[in-house]
């Protein structure tokens, strides 16, 4: 059920600094959302865009939506050491697929 | 969002034995609840989609006869791993998938908290 790359597959930052990822697909979909699993845990919802949208806020984190490309990315601005997790990608076609998710550590 | 509770949280066994997972969406009625696998520094695997009332889909190279699904009601999917082996050890997530409206985009998946299974 794995569709989806992220890209990187690793990132190391400096609490404060920026983050981004990015997650590229292969087949049309209807939404994208990304989600945060922290080691050893479920998966957390964090936000959903439509295909018909091209960006999309909340709080610190900012998707964007290119379907031309394929491609979306997720921004964490302000990084807290908290935010150290792995996060993945997840398209809504007739299923769900998901990336091979980017493991994002913040470095305190 | 919806919430999903998974029990056991985490689970060790010996080989040979099964053991089952629940996996209860606790705030609205799932007819559809989905069942994952992870391994370690991996994404998650699609294993099968339970259906309440009816038979359980199963993804390609899933032995539905190891994984045994069952969706009694609509809160309530099953997984059941049948004689476990070493190779079973992973991480099983359970999903429900909260709709609203027609189409599909703004379809929305909540994952369950996980159980870690571990054979010996």
């Amino acid at each position: 059920s794995q569709q989806g790359e992220e890209d990187p597959q690793a990132l190391s930052i400096q609490e404060g600094e920026n983050a981004t990822m990015n997650c590229s697909y292969k087949t049309s979909i209807n939404n994208l959302q990304w989600y945060r699993q922290n080691s050893g845990r479920g998966l957390v919802h964090l936000i959903l865009i439509r295909s018909n949208e091209r960006e999309k806020h909340s709080g610190r984190l900012r998707v964007t939506l290119d379907t031309s490309k394929k491609s979306s990315s997720l921004l964490i601005t302000a990084s807290r050491a908290a935010d150290t997790a792995s996060y993945f990608c997840a398209t809504r076609g007739n299923q769900f697929y998901f990336g091979t998710g980017t493991s994002l550590t913040v470095i305190p | 969002g919806a919430v999903v509770s998974q029990h056991p949280s985490w689970v060790i066994c010996k080989s040979g034995t099964s053991v089952k997972i629940e996996c209860r969406s606790l705030d609205f009625q799932a007819t559809t609840m989905f069942w994952y696998r992870q391994f370690p520094k991996q994404s998650l695997m699609l294993m099968a989609t339970s259906n309440e009332g009816s038979k359980a889909t199963y993804e390609q190279g899933v032995e539905k006869d190891k994984f045994l699904i069952n969706h009694a009601s609509l809160t309530l999917s099953t997984l059941t791993v049948t004689s476990a082996h070493p190779e079973d050890s992973s991480f099983y997530i359970c999903s429900v998938i909260q709709t609203s409206g027609r189409h599909s985009s703004t379809d929305t998946q909540y994952f369950g908290p996980g159980t870690r299974l571990t054979v010996l």
